[in-house]
């Protein structure tokens, strides 16, 4: 069984605070990291896909570094906004490196207060 | 460019009757197709997935079934609901190592 672990599974913040949030996956055979936003009543939107040890992307006010040898992945907001409420999923293949199927960390939900 | 069009929205259905949920891409050809459930209080759950037409994996045992008839289509079907299908089901497509792109789901509430 892939065990894809995200945390903390829920973080209210203020409106202009930064913060950041991790998914960790088993770092052997590992092949790509997904990352999206779902929005509530929305379908989630892919933000990332890494490959690359050491890889780090960004996007507008988000962005995200990847570290395949010790299995974790952090997501960070900076100057967060209320817009930016979500829940933050991680996705991995399973081992093997099989690209046809992603399993789903239980996300983040981000709360902004404005 | 390409879109993913589920339908219904919504559904309200009585346990025991038959569902069909509906997905459609359009703007690209052999995709891999995706159903995934997200119940109450849980993650997203991968039920079916395709790569091509006919072919269908199933992930978990269920009283669910799908189907694709079409290269595009991708069609999720009960003939009995249960309550635990309640839940908001979502389709998904993706081409070669792109990410998945999702559907705008249905959500259904089995009363």
């Amino acid at each position: 069984i892939l065990n894809v672990e995200q945390s903390p599974q829920s973080l209210h913040v203020q409106e202009g605070d930064s913060t950041n949030f991790t998914c960790s996956f088993p770092s052997s055979n590992f092949y790509a990291l997904h990352w999206y936003r779902w929005e509530t009543a929305k379908s989630p939107e892919a933000l990332f896909v890494m490959t690359l040890n050491g890889d780090e992307k960004k996007k507008g006010r988000i962005s995200a570094t990847l570290n395949t040898k010790e299995g974790y992945s952090y997501l960070y907001i900076k100057g967060s906004q209320p817009e930016d409420s979500a829940t933050y999923l991680c996705a991995f293949p399973p081992r093997g490196g099989s690209n046809y199927k992603l399993t789903f960390g239980k996300g983040t939900l981000l709360t902004v207060n404005p | 460019s390409q879109t993913i069009h589920q339908w219904p929205a919504t559904l309200v259905q009585p346990v025991g009757s038959p569902l069909s949920l509906e997905c459609t891409v359009e703007g690209t050809s052999n995709p891999n197709l995706y159903w995934y459930r997200q119940a109450a209080g849980r993650g997203l759950q991968l039920l079916f997935y395709s790569v091509g037409i006919g072919q269908i994996s199933s992930e978990v045992p269920q009283n669910l079934s799908a189907s694709r008839p079409q290269d595009r289509q991708f069609i999720l079907s009960s003939k009995k609901l249960l309550l635990s299908d309640s839940g908001f089901y979502l389709c998904a497509w993706k081409r070669y190592q792109e990410t998945q792109y999702f559907g705008p789901g249905t959500r259904l509430l089995v009363l």
